[in-house]
């Protein structure tokens, strides 16, 4: 058990909705990054977030957002959904930057 | 530009004979290199790592080695055991503090 959860652990929805994914960093981590994993791309960097403040973009999507909270958790947004967007969403959490944690995922399936 | 990426998307070894684990790496800049280790089911955990101020790093039966040279990095686990089937990935960390990924290659021990 890494210490960071993530919120849910499925989630299957249609074309053109918009989903939330939530995650709980590690007690005292003020890093939070969200990574997309498919099959074909691996482990995609989407966006980190430091103490409330976005640090680093990766290949995020417009349709796509984030957010981290004062309590330190983070959301990710995802609108519009596309058959493409099916995938799974990991969260990580770190105090420094060269080990993070990750948490289980959400595996997000678009029908 | 930069890129993270494994030789081979699959590996078979005998329980208990040692398993290598290659990568190369495109980018000569890139001064830190981890590998994670992902078991079915779960997110990526961290093994190793290592900075290119050095050429060889180990770990409990785990040895990364570092050729700048060819810029190619390997990862090494010795007596290899059936807990250690999972899908390996080489990543790099940039300066932006962003991790690169490469597509894993999936360990499979054979009795």
């Amino acid at each position: 058990d890494s210490g960071v959860t993530q919120t849910p652990k499925h989630l299957i929805t249609a074309t053109g909705q918009r989903v939330t994914l939530r995650c709980s960093p590690r007690s005292g981590d003020l890093s939070v990054y969200w990574y997309q994993q498919s099959l074909d791309q691996g482990l995609q960097f989407l966006i980190q977030y430091y103490n409330g403040e976005e640090r680093a973009k990766g290949n995020i999507l417009e349709r796509f957002s984030a957010q981290q909270f004062p309590d330190l958790h983070s959301e990710l947004n995802l609108s519009s959904l596309e058959l493409g967007d099916s995938a799974l969403y990991f969260c990580a959490s770190s105090t420094r930057a060269n080990e993070q944690f990750f948490g289980p995922g959400t595996r997000l399936t678009v029908l | 530009g930069e890129s993270v990426g494994l030789h081979l998307p699959t590996l078979s070894v005998q329980e208990g004979d040692n398993s290598i684990i290659n990568c190369a790496y495109s980018n000569s800049a890139s001064d830190y290199f981890i590998w994670y280790k992902q078991e079915s089911g779960k997110g990526p955990q961290f093994i190793i790592d290592i900075r290119s101020n050095m050429d060889k790093r180990q770990g409990q039966r785990v040895t990364v080695l570092l050729n700048k040279t060819v810029k190619h990095l390997s990862l090494q686990i010795a007596a290899t055991q059936p807990g250690d089937s999972a899908v390996y990935f080489c990543a790099e960390r940039n300066r932006d503090d962003k991790i690169i990924f490469g597509k894993g290659t999936r360990l499979h021990i054979l009795p």
